[in-house]
């Protein structure tokens, strides 16, 4: 089945400092998500991607569907502590209605 | 408007024993979805609707049933629970299966 790779698996940083994080898969994807998790709760989505290439922002945050369709980026500037949390990517094939989903990315933000 | 809710919230179960979780969402989606998310392994699926009336198989399918008679509702089902079921289930919900919106999530623990 389709696999992807996330990382790092943890980081630790300043407040105040740029976060970077991928995910890249082993097939080919239509679609990229990410989420995050806070402890004790559900995802909730934080950005959609559709098109190879397409770079998106919500706020502080920003995705990238890279344009080999096997990866995608999250970066977050200027990080405050309520960033801390999981951030999961997910990716879904053509015609599929699934996803797959990373294993996360545990963001720990030291004031 | 509640988004995606999940009864009960925690629950522990004897070897053996059954249950029923219940997920109901009120966005009129289409698609519902129920996974597992365990340590380290992110979030895997276990049975998925495209429609009311619908089920299919997700990637970790045995020992987990589900049903879909009302179209906001979508119910997975433990008919002999095992330790290996232990951990936390997520139902979410799309209009068009991509951008999945989460419940909060309920703990199991199988003794």
């Amino acid at each position: 089945g389709q696999q992807l790779n996330q990382s790092p698996q943890s980081m630790f940083i300043q407040e105040g400092e740029d976060v970077s994080m991928n995910c890249t898969s082993s097939s080919i994807f239509n679609t990229w998500l990410w989420y995050k998790q806070d402890p004790g709760e559900g995802p909730v989505l934080l950005i959609a991607l559709y098109k190879a290439g397409e770079l998106t922002s919500n706020g502080r945050l920003t995705a990238q569907f890279g344009i080999t369709r096997k990866d995608s980026f999250l970066n977050i500037s200027a990080s405050i502590p309520s960033d801390v949390g999981i951030y999961f990517c997910a990716g879904s094939g053509a015609g599929s209605y699934q996803l797959t989903f990373g294993k996360g990315t545990k963001l720990s933000v030291i004031p | 408007n509640a988004g995606v809710t999940q009864t009960p919230k925690f629950r522990v179960l004897k070897t053996g024993q059954s249950m029923t979780l219940l997920c109901a969402q009120d966005m009129n989606h289409e698609y519902m979805y129920w996974y597992r998310q365990d340590p380290g392994m992110g979030l895997r699926l276990i049975h998925y609707s495209v429609g009311e009336g619908t089920t299919a198989k997700g990637e970790v399918p045995d020992g987990y049933n589900v049903s879909r008679l009302k179209k906001q509702n979508f119910l997975l089902g433990l008919e002999s629970a095992a330790p290996s079921q232990t951990s936390v289930y997520f139902c979410a919900s799309s209009s068009q299966g991509l951008e999945q919106y989460f419940g909060p999530g309920t703990r199991l623990t199988v003794t």
